[in-house]
């Protein structure tokens, strides 16, 4: 089955520096990757998200990246803030089915 | 639209005792995924019920099961609980009915086991 790992495990980063996220897959065939935030006490929310057949996708200050052919996958987030800090999942699956989950990466953001 | 809702959002059970979960999804949304949200395993897949079938399956025992009633909402039941079920439970609703995929969580039941 897929296996999804997700580093670094927590990233601390000042206000107004940049983020990154990397993640890495098993299943070449898994098409659809989204990333989510967890705050303190709530579900995950869907933030961004990206299909295999497109290598970038932006919204604002975030943005993720697709590398099919090393299958990896990337969280990008410019110009932090100290809302940003929260736990971030990074996850794979074929057609929206039977999600796999990275461990999560704790960030925060110091103002 | 309201977004995906939980009850309980607490509880606390007993060894060897059995709960059952429940999770309204948005409205219009067919499919209903659950997830076990531990510190050490992470976020695991549960199932996944789709008008009422189960569609897809995690790596769980059998003492784990589901349903889905006609109005999409779900339930989850965990029997013969043990000390090691105890978790964040986590319900997600999908709109299936097009080509998107995404998953929009609930609140989750925080499940002590004692």
């Amino acid at each position: 089955g897929e296996n999804v790992e997700q580093h670094p495990s927590t990233l601390s980063v000042q206000e107004g520096d940049s983020a990154v996220i990397k993640c890495t897959y098993s299943d070449s065939a898994s098409n659809y990757f989204p990333w989510y935030k967890q705050e303190l006490g709530k579900g995950p929310q869907l933030i961004i998200d990206i299909r295999s057949n497109v290598g970038e996708k932006k919204d604002q200050r975030i943005a993720v990246t697709l590398n099919k052919t090393a299958k990896h996958f990337s969280l990008h987030i410019t110009e932090t803030q100290p809302e940003d800090s929260a736990v971030y999942f990074c996850a794979a699956s074929i057609w929206g089915d039977d999600m796999r989950f990275g461990a999560g990466t704790r960030l925060t953001v110091k103002p | 639209k309201a977004g995906v809702t939980q009850t309980p959002r607490y509880l606390i059970k007993t060894r060897g005792q059995q709960v059952t979960l429940s999770c309204s999804p948005i409205s219009g949304h067919r499919s209903v995924s659950w997830y076990q949200q531990t510190p050490g395993q992470g976020l695991q897949f549960l199932f996944e019920y789709f008008s009422e079938t189960q569609r897809n399956k995690g790596n769980f025992p059998g003492r784990f099961s589901g349903r889905q009633f006609s109005n999409s909402r779900s339930e989850m039941n965990v029997s013969t609980l043990e000390l090691g079920d105890s978790a964040l439970y986590l319900c997600a609703s999908s709109d299936t009915s097009g080509s998107t995929y995404e998953q929009y969580f609930g609140p989750g039941t925080r499940l002590t086991v004692t």
